[in-house]
């Protein structure tokens, strides 16, 4: 089974500045998925940026880009020029490939970001 | 709005009451998640359908626990005789195939 761990329960970070937040998994799969999901008060959840594992290339988009460590099971997400409505709950996950056994999202327990003007 | 929906949006019941929680998902996404999220934790995955058949239950799935999504259209999920270990936020999914899922706003449930 896949586990995912998120190890900062909260941040904070100064508006326009840079954050980052930590995300480690565990799995023996070497095709899958890893996303990172925004939950604001409303909490309805959002998705941020997805990582395919077998890409290389770090995912980015617009001020949101991920650190991916394929070999550490690293999977930070960098949050530049933070925004007051970046503020949310972070939740990293991981979904198996397709073909493999289990098509559900495994979340980490989440890390709080608050944004100070 | 072409989003998941969910119904209700609160619900507050009595110990030992039977509640049922709707999910409706965008419209031809055949793939439909459920999960339970407890306060300051991340989703817990359910149970998962793709149309209208169950192809996953999780452990978490007690036998108290039931879901249906007929027709592959809508989904309910009930929980009888509720106990407040129940009480949490129910999300919704749906994705199709090959593509990231998108949740619907959640029931929150309050037993007392």
């Amino acid at each position: 089974a896949q586990t995912v761990t998120q190890s900062q329960p909260e941040m904070s970070v100064q508006e326009a500045e840079t954050v980052t937040l930590s995300c480690t998994y565990d799995t023996s799969e070497s095709d899958y998925y890893l996303f990172w999901y925004k939950q604001p008060p409303s909490r309805q959840m959002i998705l941020v940026i997805r990582q395919e594992a077998y890409k290389q290339q770090n995912a980015t988009e617009n001020r949101f880009s991920v650190n991916f460590q394929k070999a550490a099971k690293s999977f930070s997400l960098k949050i530049s020029d933070s925004q007051l409505g970046d503020a949310a709950m972070y939740f990293c996950a991981y979904r198996s490939y397709p073909y493999n056994a289990g098509n559900m999202l495994t979340f980490g327990g989440g890390t709080r970001l608050m944004v100070k003007p | 709005d072409t989003g998941v929906s969910q119904n209700p949006r609160h619900k507050i019941t009595k110990r030992g009451q039977n509640v049922t929680f709707r999910c409706d998902p965008i419209s031809e996404h055949n793939r439909l998640y459920w999960y339970r999220q407890t306060l300051g934790q991340g989703p817990e995955f359910l149970t998962y359908f793709q149309n209208e058949a169950q192809l996953e239950k999780s452990r978490l799935l007690s036998d108290r626990f039931s879901a249906e999504r007929p027709k592959g259209s809508f989904s309910t999920l009930e929980i009888q005789r509720t106990e407040q270990g129940d009480s949490a936020m129910y999300l919704c999914a749906s994705r199709p195939e090959g593509t990231e899922a998108f949740f619907g706003q959640g029931t929150r449930l309050t037993v007392v």
